[in-house]
């Protein structure tokens, strides 16, 4: 079973700043199957990255993802005040996993 | 428009059981494999459950193995999960997902529903 482990935990940055998330897996994978998803409190999560590196539709641009294997990053260029929530990594295959969230929080 | 609607949660006493239900519209129903996710009180997300478009392949994680059964009605576009033997740690919001292939990912989520185990 692969594990996907998020660094860091919880991110505390101000607007306009630069946010790079980590998602590490324990074994190699297809980045075809690494996506992020955003959540903020109360609502369901919302798919931002699909295939490591493809933003999904209606995502600004200052979102991307890259990586390959096992090490994998969100970034987010510059904060705006509706970005600061969780982000979550997941591998897709015939069972689903979901990393252990990166909070990012306004400083 | 994608909808996903959840019913069928509340409290429930340990050892109980419940059964979730998600209505779908708006997309071919029948086309897609669909997911449950949950996620316990102030916790991360955790896949629970997935079946295949037909239903002819289902998917558990480890730890509702036994006790939860997905199951699907295409003809009435719902999608279930039977939880049995329930447990405090089952505590959570429940969200029906549906998958995407093109996407390899989950691309349309319901509002949750909440399951609390406890006497």
């Amino acid at each position: 079973e692969i594990v996907l482990t998020q660094s860091p935990g919880t991110l505390s940055l101000s607007p306009g700043e630069r946010a790079t998330l980590s998602c590490r897996a324990s074994q190699s994978v297809s980045s075809s199957y690494l996506a992020w998803y955003q959540q903020k409190p109360g609502r369901a999560p919302r798919l931002l990255i699909y295939g490591a590196s493809t933003r999904a539709t209606g995502i600004p641009d200052r979102f991307s993802g890259s990586g390959s294997g096992t090490d994998f990053t969100l970034t987010i260029s510059r904060l705006e005040p509706e970005d600061f929530a969780v982000y979550y990594c997941q591998l897709y295959g015939n069972s689903l996993t979901f990393g252990g969230g990166t909070k990012v929080e306004i400083k | 428009e994608v909808q996903l609607v959840e019913s069928g949660g509340g409290l429930v006493q340990p050892g109980g059981s419940l059964r979730l239900s998600c209505a779908a519209s708006g997309f071919t129903f029948s086309s897609y494999w669909m997911s449950w996710v949950r996620q316990a009180p102030g916790k991360g997300l955790e896949w629970v459950a997935n079946i295949k478009q037909d239903g002819s392949e289902k998917y558990y994680v480890d730890s509702v193995k036994g006790r939860f059964t997905i199951s699907r009605d295409n003809a009435k576009k719902l999608l279930y999960l039977q939880m049995n033997s329930l447990r405090a740690e089952d505590t959570a919001v429940y969200y029906c997902a549906r998958e995407n292939g093109a996407v390899a990912g989950i691309d349309y989520w319901g509002q949750g529903t909440l399951v609390t185990v406890s006497s």
